[in-house]
């Protein structure tokens, strides 16, 4: 599975947009990228998947820039909860083994 | 109710003791997984399972076994704890036919092995 790359960490203001990107270089032709989120002491939590373009939930957008090397996770108007662990995952979905992996993702802090 | 439940939720035990951490599901979904997460680290897989007469080992197997007694069942059980098994562990389901990237986790079971 391809590598990625994402800022350790981002501070933020309630009420603010906030962008994080992730870098994979090495995305394959059949890979979809993956955000998860995670809350101190809790399980990972499915965001957003998509491919190319861009792809938008009630939750975020993600953006994919056509060589899809990059993608920035987009969550609009942020609030105290949305404090938490964000992990930036790439990968064949139709592969044998279907596993994820993480990275050490992007602590996100927001503040009043 | 929770789709995915773990027992115990915290445990603490002693070196070389046997210990097993349970997962039920009622999701319906044929794909189980058990993972470990250490403070300040991503999660790295332990073994999956694609239906009950599948199971495979993941990135880190070694000092660990899992059962799939069931399709709504999956234990991952510690068969002579060590210290550095200390870790946040969970569950997690997917649907084959849903999204594979997609996947269910269960609140962890937090193990501290002294």
């Amino acid at each position: 599975l391809a590598k990625t790359t994402q800022p350790i960490s981002m501070d933020s203001y309630e009420g603010q947009e906030v962008n994080i990107t992730c870098s994979h270089n090495n995305i394959a032709t059949n890979d979809y990228i993956t955000w998860y989120q995670q809350f101190p002491s809790q399980g990972p939590r499915f965001i957003i998947q998509g491919y190319k373009t861009k792809v938008t939930n009630e939750v975020a957008s993600l953006f994919i820039p056509a060589d899809r090397k990059s993608s920035t996770l987009s969550l609009p108007r942020v609030s105290l909860s949305d404090t938490a662990v964000y992990y930036c995952l790439v990968g064949d979905g139709g592969g044998a083994t279907n596993k994820l992996i993480f990275g050490t993702g992007t602590l996100l802090a927001v503040q009043p | 109710d929770a789709d995915v439940t773990q027992t115990p939720r915290n445990r603490i035990t002693k070196t070389g003791k046997r210990i097993m951490l349970e997962c039920s599901q009622t999701k319906g979904h044929d794909r189980m997984y058990w993972y470990r997460q250490d403070p300040g680290l991503g999660l790295r897989l332990i073994y999956y399972s694609f239906d009950v007469k599948d199971i495979n080992k993941g990135e880190i197997s070694d000092g660990y076994s899992v059962s799939r007694q069931a399709q709504a069942k999956f234990s991952l059980s510690l068969e002579s704890a060590i210290p550095n098994q200390t870790a946040l562990y969970f569950c997690a389901t997917s649907d084959p036919d849903g999204s594979s990237y997609e996947q269910y986790f269960g609140p962890g079971t937090r193990l501290t092995v002294t």
